[in-house]
């Protein structure tokens, strides 16, 4: 079967770091992609991982353990804009498909 | 803008209907996706699209289905229409398929309300 978990809410203040852990079991694994999602919008892309370690991209940062099912977004600097669902989302196959699972996002409320 | 565009933004209509929501992927993008997206559910995925042909399905319903054309523009079906068809419909796009870093552009949706 296929599950990824992720915490439901989340709330940090303005300036602070969070971290959103992600944990997943699927029948393969071909990556791992991180979306942030404002209400009633359009998901857009914040990171990818397919190898264990960090990658950073300015405030935003992913981690992931394959041998784990683990993975973490980490968000630095934390601005009112931030307040957003982050969704984890993994690409269990190979072999030329590119379906995603999405986990069922954490909603994240940032406060002054 | 991600440059994928849905239509119409938003949609009400009767339970037992039929509606068509349309797709137009990014410019040269090849592959598109479709997913359901229900208040207390995350993003479903239905199904894909690579170049007009059907590459992969999901929890997709028998009463829904999906096309590619040869523009590339895509369309989902929905049929028979149930109040728990209410949702987000997004529509994704994506320059391939295959195992390399493939990114997923997500159009506005399509905002689907059975009365």
């Amino acid at each position: 079967g296929q599950n990824i978990d992720q915490p439901t809410e989340m709330t940090a203040t303005e300036g602070a770091i969070v971290q959103i852990n992600c944990t997943y079991q699927t029948s393969g694994f071909n990556g791992l992609f991180w979306y942030q999602q404002h209400a009633g919008e359009a998901p857009t892309f914040l990171s990818y991982n397919v190898l264990d370690g960090l990658e950073e991209k300015g405030r935003f940062s992913s981690f992931l353990s394959r041998s784990k099912g683990y993975s973490y977004l980490l968000l630095k600097e934390l601005q009112m804009k931030d307040s957003a669902s982050y969704l984890c989302a993994v690409r269990p196959f190979s072999g030329g498909y590119n379906k995603l699972i999405f986990g069922a996002g954490t909603r994240l409320a940032v406060h002054p | 803008d991600s440059g994928v565009t849905q239509t119409p933004k938003h949609l009400i209509t009767a339970t037992g209907q039929r509606v068509t929501l349309r797709c137009s992927p990014r410019s040269g993008d090849l592959s598109v996706y479709w997913y359901q997206q229900s208040l207390d559910q995350g993003l479903q995925f239905l199904i894909h699209y690579y170049n007009g042909e059907e590459r992969a399905k999901g929890n997709i319903l028998e009463r829904f289905s999906a096309q590619q054309f040869p523009d590339l523009h895509s369309e989902l079906n929905l049929s028979s229409l149930e109040l728990g068809d209410s949702a987000l419909y997004f529509c994704a796009s994506s320059p391939q398929e295959g195992d390399v870093y493939n990114e997923q552009f997500f159009g506005p949706g399509t905002r689907l309300t059975v009365l």
